[in-house]
């Protein structure tokens, strides 16, 4: 079975300064997938960010960027020079094994999600 | 490029009653998706489409079922809705490659 947690059920941040969302996860798979969607009040998942257990490189996207660290089983968005728009709800969410196979692997699981709010 | 677009936004049912909510999926995504969120949590899954099968299914009850159709659009479809029925349910669409699902803006149902 598959977990992720986020600790944070809501950060504030001041605009421009940047801003760190903590994301752990728990899975016996080898072979996974992390995901960054944001939640607007509107209600449309986002995505942001998506991060593979073999990629070598954290993922870099814009403003955002993914420090995954394996050993850990962390994977946490960093948001550099926040917005008053990225004011939302953000998930981290995984996709396990088999994912990179076609049908079937799109099962996500996700974290109940931390707050965010841009202080102008 | 079209998004993942579903109908309607909002909803009210009674209890006992039949839902069924529409999605039309991205253009060229053959994979369909749908999930439940409740206030304050984050999305489950319920289950996914695949050509036209059903091929995952999360732990909800087989009142909960689906269609996909030819054109990659989907249905899901509740019988004897209950009051913790009411949430938000997201369709989202991918395709086969390890590509992120991409969500529509979600279909909000309340259950009195």
């Amino acid at each position: 079975a598959q977990k992720i947690t986020q600790t944070q059920p809501g950060m504030f941040v001041q605009e421009k300064e940047a801003v760190t969302l903590d994301c752990t996860y728990d899975t016996s798979d080898q072979s996974y997938g992390l995901f960054w969607y944001k939640q607007p009040s509107s209600g449309e998942m986002i995505f942001l960010i998506y991060q593979g257990s073999y990629d070598e490189q954290n993922a870099t996207e814009g403003r955002y960027s993914l420090n995954f660290q394996k050993a850990r089983k962390s994977a946490n968005l960093v948001i550099s020079a926040s917005q008053l728009g990225d004011s939302a709800m953000y998930f981290c969410a995984m996709r396990g094994s088999p994912a990179y196979s076609g049908a079937g692997s799109y099962q996500l699981t996700f974290g109940k999600g931390t707050k965010l709010s841009v202080i102008p | 490029e079209t998004g993942v677009t579903q109908s309607p936004t909002h909803l009210i049912k009674t209890r006992g009653q039949q839902v069924t909510l529409r999605c039309s999926s991205q253009s060229g995504h053959n994979t369909v998706s749908w999930y439940q969120q409740a206030l304050g949590q984050g999305p489950q899954f319920i289950f996914q489409y695949y050509r036209e099968e059903e091929n995952g299914r999360g732990n909800f009850p087989p009142r909960f079922s689906g269609l996909q159709f030819p054109n990659y659009s989907s249905e899901l479809n509740v019988n004897a809705l209950e009051l913790d029925d009411s949430a938000l349910y997201l369709c989202a669409s991918s395709l086969e490659s390890p590509s992120p699902l991409h969500f529509g803006n979600g279909t909000r149902l309340t259950v009195t």
